[in-house]
């Protein structure tokens, strides 16, 4: 089965700084997708970024930006110029090519945001 | 409403009673599926649904049943509500593309005393 593992449970950032929360997963596929998704606290489920496995270049969303490292399978955020906004849980998900669309999501990362 | 509604967003139920969540989508969405989210788990995966009369399980089957007979409608039922089974649910829908994004509903969180 595939896991996908965020290690910090919680993060907090300086408003206007830069913080990046982790996530590492496990797959023997090589054809997949990874998302980050974001949930305030009203609870709704909102799409950050996403990546394909097969492009090389990281994507990047305004502020938001993942360093994808395939062979280490690794596939960070990097939210820049942090706002009091950005304050929410983060959650990091995998998803298989042509495997019914599912999904595989990490712990969460609770990312607070000082003024 | 255009999007992916769920009912009831609250609901308290007993031990051993019966209770079924809705969830509703208008953009004909090929799949569907059911989350629940616990702390420290994240999201996990319940059932899933491909297609009206297409259903398989996921991570977490277990008390619970679905059914599609209708590509927008995706109910999720708790034959007999444990304790255990208290969370937050989560449906959501996505469309067959190379982007696999989904789309998900506000939640019903769910209390069984």
């Amino acid at each position: 089965a595939q896991t996908v593992t965020q290690s910090q449970p919680e993060m907090s950032v300086q408003e206007a700084e830069t913080v990046t929360l982790s996530c590492t997963y496990d797959t023997s596929e090589s054809d997949y997708y990874l998302f980050w998704y974001k949930q305030p606290p009203s609870r709704q489920m909102i799409l950050v970024i996403r990546q394909e496995a097969y492009k090389q270049q990281n994507a990047t969303e305004n502020r938001f930006s993942v360093n994808f490292q395939k062979a280490a399978k690794s596939f960070s955020l990097k939210i820049s110029d942090s706002q009091l906004g950005d304050a929410a849980m983060y959650f990091c998900a995998w998803g298989e090519w042509d495997a019914g669309n599912m999904l595989t999501f990490g712990g969460g990362t609770r990312l607070m945001v000082k003024p | 409403d255009a999007g992916i509604t769920q009912s009831p967003r609250y609901k308290i139920t007993e031990t051993g009673r019966q209770v079924t969540l809705m969830c509703h989508q208008t953009w004909s969405h090929s799949y569907m599926f059911w989350y629940r989210q616990d702390l420290g788990h994240g999201l996990r995966l319940i059932y899933y649904s491909a297609a009206a009369d297409i259903t398989d399980k996921g991570e977490v089957p277990d008390g619970y049943v679905v059914s599609r007979s209708k590509t927008e409608n995706f109910p999720l039922t708790l034959e007999s509500a444990t304790r255990s089974q208290t969370s937050v649910y989560f449906c959501a829908s996505s469309e067959r593309t190379s982007v696999y994004e989904q789309y998900f509903g506000p939640g019903t969180r769910l209390t069984v005393t």
